[in-house]
């Protein structure tokens, strides 16, 4: 069965950091690509960052550009999220999601874990 | 960045009822073209890749057609379990991006 969990969210104050993690299982993590897609309250669904296979295609929303980090260790089966100089609208519930080609869709997605930025 | 436009935002519809939501993108994204259904309190469930492609374990009465900017995701004879938030998303290009969403109620 395949299963994305997220964590590493919470309470954060505005301008610092979290690093949110994403443990894979029951599918070859090293053969998809992996992605980060956040949800506001009570809104729609935005893109946050991708990275491919074997981290060789890397991509971010602008709104989170040089503030968040992707990265992916294959070995341990783990998607990862840097986020630094948070601020109030980069609260959501993250969600990653396993996609089979780097231009492909979203086939399978994580619970999501709430990310709240705020004093 | 491509915008996708969905229509309507809002829809209530009885069931057994034909429901067609559409989605048109800025510019040509080929068929690159995807469609998510999100019930309240859980996670996208992919329904439709690439434009018309089935997925295994969507009912048949989910199907998609389009391509380049015009895109319609249609539900035949809906159910009341359909209740849901429906979203289409672009894969062409970088940055990806989601259409604004469309909530169908169930009367």
């Amino acid at each position: 069965e395949v299963q994305l969990v997220e964590s590493g969210g919470g309470l954060v104050q505005p301008g610092r950091s979290l690093r949110l993690s994403c443990a894979a299982s029951g599918f070859t993590f090293h053969d998809y690509a992996m992605q980060w897609v956040r949800q506001a309250p009570g809104k729609g669904l935005e893109w946050v960052s991708g990275i491919s296979r074997n981290s060789g295609n890397i991509g971010y929303a602008d709104s989170v550009k040089g503030r968040f980090t992707i990265s992916r260790d294959n070995a341990k089966n783990s998607l990862y999220l840097q986020m630094n100089s948070l601020r109030a609208e980069d609260t959501a519930l993250y969600y990653c999601a396993k996609s089979p080609l780097w231009f492909g869709e979203f086939d399978y997605w994580g619970q999501g874990i709430l990310v709240t930025v705020s004093s | 960045e491509i915008v996708l436009t969905q229509s309507p935002d809002f829809q209530s519809v009885t069931p057994k009822e034909k429901v067609t939501i559409t989605c048109r993108a800025s510019q040509s994204i080929g068929s690159t073209l995807h469609w998510y259904q999100q019930k309240p309190d859980q996670s996208p469930k992919l329904l439709i890749k690439y434009a018309s492609q089935s997925i295994s374990g969507v009912p048949s009465r989910f199907s998609g057609s389009g391509s380049g900017t015009d895109f319609t995701l249609t539900i035949n004879s809906l159910e009341a379990e359909d209740a849901a938030a429906y979203y289409c998303h672009q894969s062409s290009r970088l940055p990806y991006t989601f259409g604004q969403g469309t909530k169908l109620e169930i009367k």
